[in-house]
């Protein structure tokens, strides 16, 4: 199998902007999806491919990748972004979505 | 309306057996693989299992293997998982989540592949 990592918590200031990253050799291979969890709710995807949003979700939103590193990335940051933030790949065999990372949990101060 | 309803949790003694449900809605289910993600209270995101559009394709968590098993409708719309052998450890909010897949990206040379649909989970508690 493989192996997502993450910081566990990151702070940011009311309006700046944070990048939270997600290490892994399967992302040599495959782009990583970010998924944003709020307690007691689903997650929720917020960036998938390259740098692709979904329908619904903020501008300030963004994604990259390079080399065995993606990185998610929060420009403007607004109270409602406070949550844990997980980053997904399929693993090195190409044959399920099964790696998530730790999470990172984002603090809007 | 794009919809995932998880149903089937509840309180289990640990060797017990239970079967979650998740009924899809507003898509085509047949043409979408499934997957089920479970979260332990406090812990982050676990993969458990994948399913393909026809079923010919099953992918387990080692840490499930042997023990559960998914499996589809695709005539009713739903998408299972039968636990068996339950352990504390298998507590958890587990919730069912539609994988797409992109068109292919040229300039990247890649498709993309992500969960884009979330039930909102239901709750297995594995306890004597």
């Amino acid at each position: 199998s493989s192996e997502l990592t993450q910081d566990p918590a990151v702070s940011v200031a009311l309006g700046q902007t944070v990048r939270i990253t997600c290490q892994g050799d399967s992302l040599r291979s495959y782009y990583a999806s970010w998924y944003q969890q709020k307690p007691g709710q689903a997650p929720v995807l917020v960036i998938y491919g390259k740098n692709n949003r979904p329908s619904g979700i903020p501008d300030r939103f963004s994604g990259s990748s390079s080399g065995n590193t993606a990185s998610l990335t929060i420009t403007g940051a607004q109270a409602e972004d406070e949550a844990d933030y997980y980053c997904n790949s399929r693993d090195s065999s190409g044959n399920h979505l099964g790696v998530f990372g730790g999470g990172t949990k984002v603090t809007v101060l | 309306e794009v919809q995932l309803v998880e149903s089937g949790g509840g309180l289990v003694k640990p060797g017990g057996s239970l079967r979650l449900s998740c009924a899809a809605s507003g898509f085509t289910f047949s043409s979408y693989s499934m997957n089920w993600v479970r979260q332990a209270p406090g812990k982050g995101l676990e993969w458990v299992s994948s399913i393909s559009s026809s079923s010919s394709y099953i992918h387990y968590a080692d840490s499930v293997k042997g023990r559960f098993t998914i499996s589809r409708d695709n005539a009713k719309n739903s998408l299972y998982l039968q636990m068996n052998s339950l352990r504390a450890e298998d507590t958890a909010v587990y919730y069912c989540a539609r994988e797409s897949t992109s068109p292919y990206d040229i300039l990247t040379g890649s498709y993309y592949y992500y969960m884009d649909v979330w039930g909102k989970g239901t709750t297995v508690t594995v306890s004597s």
